[in-house]
């Protein structure tokens, strides 16, 4: 059963542009998590919110986690080839850091 | 400072052999992880340590895997025998007391079953 579902699988865009992505689920979050993966690595953690409502920045990344807890949104603003990458959002429904992870959106940022 | 350490980075082996994957996580970190990720399932937890201690094996497949933590420095996840469909990355990730919730992840080791 998968408990999260990420929008959408692919997305390829122009330097410049903004995007989106999206990370749903029915079940409520203890906290959620981001991740970056690039080919041949594994992921790499860009942050973790717990509380409804909380946005996090990191530099062009806004990170949004849903009132409800149940969603998370990524805005990338002025998206640049170095993004390109896998986007996983990983949640812990337990508070155990047991994190189940999405399948993720494949970002290719075309120069 | 080193990361979190697998080997080997590539193995191909035959229908039916024994696949040994090893990893070797950060130093002080007394949580570990292992992971599968295909194309089809994603990211898959398989089983987690705390303390060289398995605490949650639920995502183990089947009875062929198997893993083992003698110590905190070095972990195993053994398929055995090995089928076509165990074709995967997996992936071993640790972190610490105080920082539970940031899971430092290894570059992986691609599995090829023929």
């Amino acid at each position: 059963t998968q408990l999260l579902e990420q929008s959408p699988q692919f997305l390829s865009i122009q330097e410049g542009e903004n995007l989106t992505v999206y990370c749903n689920s029915s079940s409520v979050f203890s906290s959620l998590q981001w991740y970056r993966q690039e080919p041949g690595e594994g992921p790499v953690l860009l942050v973790t919110v717990v509380t409804g409502g909380e946005v996090k920045k990191l530099k062009r990344l806004t990170f949004q986690f849903g009132d409800a807890r149940k969603d998370s949104s990524l805005h990338i603003t002025a998206a640049q080839p170095g993004d390109t990458g896998l986007y996983l959002c990983a949640g812990d429904t337990s508070g155990t850091y047991k994190y189940i992870f999405g399948t993720g959106t494949r970002l290719k940022v075309l120069a | 400072d080193a990361g979190v350490i697998q080997s080997p980075r590539h193995e191909v082996t035959e229908m039916g052999q024994e696949v040994t994957l090893r990893c070797k996580p950060i130093s002080g970190h007394n949580s570990l992880f292992w992971y599968r990720q295909t194309m089809m399932r994603g990211l898959e937890l398989l089983i987690y340590f705390n303390n060289n201690v398995p605490i949650d094996d639920s995502g183990m497949p089947e009875d062929r895997f198997s893993a083992k933590m003698p110590n905190a420095s070095f972990s195993t996840l053994k398929i055995q025998p090995s089928e076509p469909r165990d074709s995967a990355v997996y992936f071993c990730a640790s972190s610490s007391t105080s920082g539970r919730e940031t899971q430092y992840f290894g570059p992986g080791t691609r599995l090829l079953v023929l």
